[in-house]
C-alpha cells in the first residue's frame, strides 16, 4: 500500500479486556514506532522497533502493554487487562532506516467503557 | 532531546501568511528540526525540515537562525483546509521524539 495502515480504526472494549492493535508499515521501512495520543495532546512515544528487534519500549505505562513484530513488518500492539486510563488514539509510525521523517497511520481509537 | 516550546493556538484570515515560531534552546548540534501537520482523526503528516539558514518547500518555509535556538514555520496565503495542529520537533536519526502539545491554528473565512 502506498501508506501505513492501522486495524481496527475504532476499537470499544469493556474494561479487564485484552484488546490487539494492527499496524502495517510501508514496504521497506525498517523503523517501526507506537505512539498514545490522549484528547487534546501531542504523541506520546510508546516503544520503537528495528526490523524485529524491539530497541525501546521506555515508553510504555505498564506492563499492561506488550508490542511484537515477529517477522519485521506488520506490528501488534496488545493492551491487557484495560483500564479506562488506557482509552486514547494509538498511533503507528514507520520510517526508513537512518531517516527521522516518520510516516504516521490514520490510528486506532481506543475507547474503553 | 531537545525540549520546544510553541504558542498553544493562533488564528489567521484566510490568504494570509501565517508564522509559527517555535523555541528549541537545547537543541543538540546534530539534531534537525520537523514540523508535522496534523488534522483531526488523522495521524501527523511532515511537512517540512531543516538543520539551518531557509528551507522551502512546495508546502511551507522553514527560517532557522544561525544559534538554532528557534525556528518559524512559513505557511504561505492559507485557506480553510491549512486550520489544524502544528508541531515543532528537534531530534536527529533515530530518537524517541517529543511531539508537545502544538501550536492549533484556526484560519478564519
Amino acid at each position: 500500500g502506498a501508506g501505513v495502515s492501522q486495524s481496527p480504526r475504532y476499537k470499544v472494549a469493556k474494561r479487564g479486556q485484552d484488546v490487539a492493535l494492527r499496524c502495517d508499515p510501508i514496504s521497506g521501512h525498517v523503523s517501526l514506532f507506537w505512539y498514545q495520543q490522549a484528547l487534546g495532546q501531542g504523541p506520546e512515544f510508546l516503544t520503537y522497533f528495528q526490523n524485529e528487534a524491539q530497541l525501546d519500549k521506555s515508553g510504555l505505562p505498564s506492563d499492561r502493554f506488550f508490542a511484537e513484530r515477529p517477522e519485521g513488518s506488520v506490528s501488534t500492539l496488545k493492551i491487557q487487562r484495560t483500564q479506562q486510563e488506557d482509552s486514547a488514539v494509538y498511533l503507528c509510525a514507520s520510517s526508513f532506516p537512518g531517516r527521522d521523517t516518520q510516516y504516521f497511520g490514520p490510528g486506532t481509537r481506543l475507547t474503553v467503557l | 532531546l531537545a525540549k520546544t516550546t510553541q504558542p498553544i493556538s493562533m488564528d489567521s484570515y484566510e490568504g494570509q501568511e501565517v508564522n509559527i515560531t517555535c523555541s528549541h534552546n537545547n537543541i543538540a548540534t546534530n539534531d534537525y528540526i520537523t514540523w508535522y501537520q496534523q488534522f483531526p482523526s488523522q495521524g501527523p503528516r511532515f511537512i517540512i525540515q531543516g538543520y539551518k539558514t531557509k528551507v522551502t518547500n512546495e508546502v511551507a518555509s522553514l527560517f532557522i537562525p544561525a544559534d538554532r535556538k528557534s525556528s518559524t514555520l512559513s505557511l504561505p496565503r492559507v485557506s480553510l483546509s491549512d486550520t489544524a495542529v502544528y508541531y515543532c520537533l528537534g531530534a536527529g536519526g533515530y530518537q524517541k521524539v517529543t511531539f508537545g502539545t502544538g501550536t492549533k491554528l484556526q484560519v478564519i473565512p
